[in-house]
């Protein structure tokens, strides 16, 4: 069974700081996702890391992955109040032969003034 | 515009009652999911359906249905036999059905459907 394990699970910083979520899963596969959760809303897709070594990135947010090791990764440059809301990262099990996605538990982020 | 419509956003049930959410996109999407997002946790995969007439179980199934008759629609009833039903629930579609296509499986995902039990 596939696990995917984010952390940390909450996050508060301050302006103009930087930092990194983690997402860690436990079986093979060279496809993540990462969505956006403002609260009460629903989910926004971020990135789509389909190799090893992908790295994507748009403004303050730059995700990356590493399929041999099983993590991926999501940081913050400078963080913006704008950008406090819930990251979720997915993971493709097409290669073990079901077409769907399984979700980390996601990482609420807060950024304070 | 094209996209995912659930509704109602906002119900309210009953012990023991059964209540459908609707879910219709216009995307010409062949795959449809449904996940359940309880408060602070994640998404967890309760349906999905990769073509007309057929679907899988999700990981917690039971004390849910679907139906999958049309390619536009993929809603859900809520049984009395779940215990638990209160939570958000997310309808999304990808272009990932049967035959696999290369390139991601991007979800997008409807507006959300907040199911109270009373």
């Amino acid at each position: 069974e596939l696990k995917v394990e984010q952390n940390p699970l909450f996050l508060s910083m301050q302006e103009g700081k930087n930092y990194t979520i983690y997402c860690n899963y436990s079986t093979t596969s060279d496809r993540l996702y990462w969505y956006r959760q403002d609260p009460g809303k629903s989910l926004e897709s971020l990135f789509v890391l389909l190799s090893n070594g992908a790295v994507k990135q748009e403004g303050r947010l730059m995700a990356s992955l590493d399929t041999k090791a099983r993590l991926s990764t999501l940081h913050i440059t400078a963080a913006v109040h704008d950008l406090s809301a819930t990251y979720f990262c997915a993971v493709d099990m097409y290669g073990q032969g079901a077409q769907k996605l399984v979700f980390g538990q996601g990482t609420r982020l807060t950024i304070n003034p | 515009d094209g996209g995912i419509t659930q509704s109602p956003k906002y119900l309210f049930r009953k012990e023991g009652q059964n209540v459908t959410l609707s879910c219709e996109q216009n995307l010409n999407h062949d795959a449809m999911y449904w996940y359940r997002q309880d408060p602070g946790q994640g998404l967890r995969l309760i349906y999905y359906s990769q073509i007309v007439n057929d679907f899988q179980k999700g990981d917690i199934a039971e004390g849910y249905s679907v139906s999958r008759e049309k390619k536009e629609s993929f809603p859900l009833t809520v049984t009395s036999a779940q215990k638990n039903p209160t939570a958000f629930y997310l309808c999304a579609s990808s272009t990932q059905g049967r035959i696999h296509l290369s390139g991601a499986n991007v979800l997008t995902f409807g507006a959300g459907s907040r199911l109270t039990v009373l």
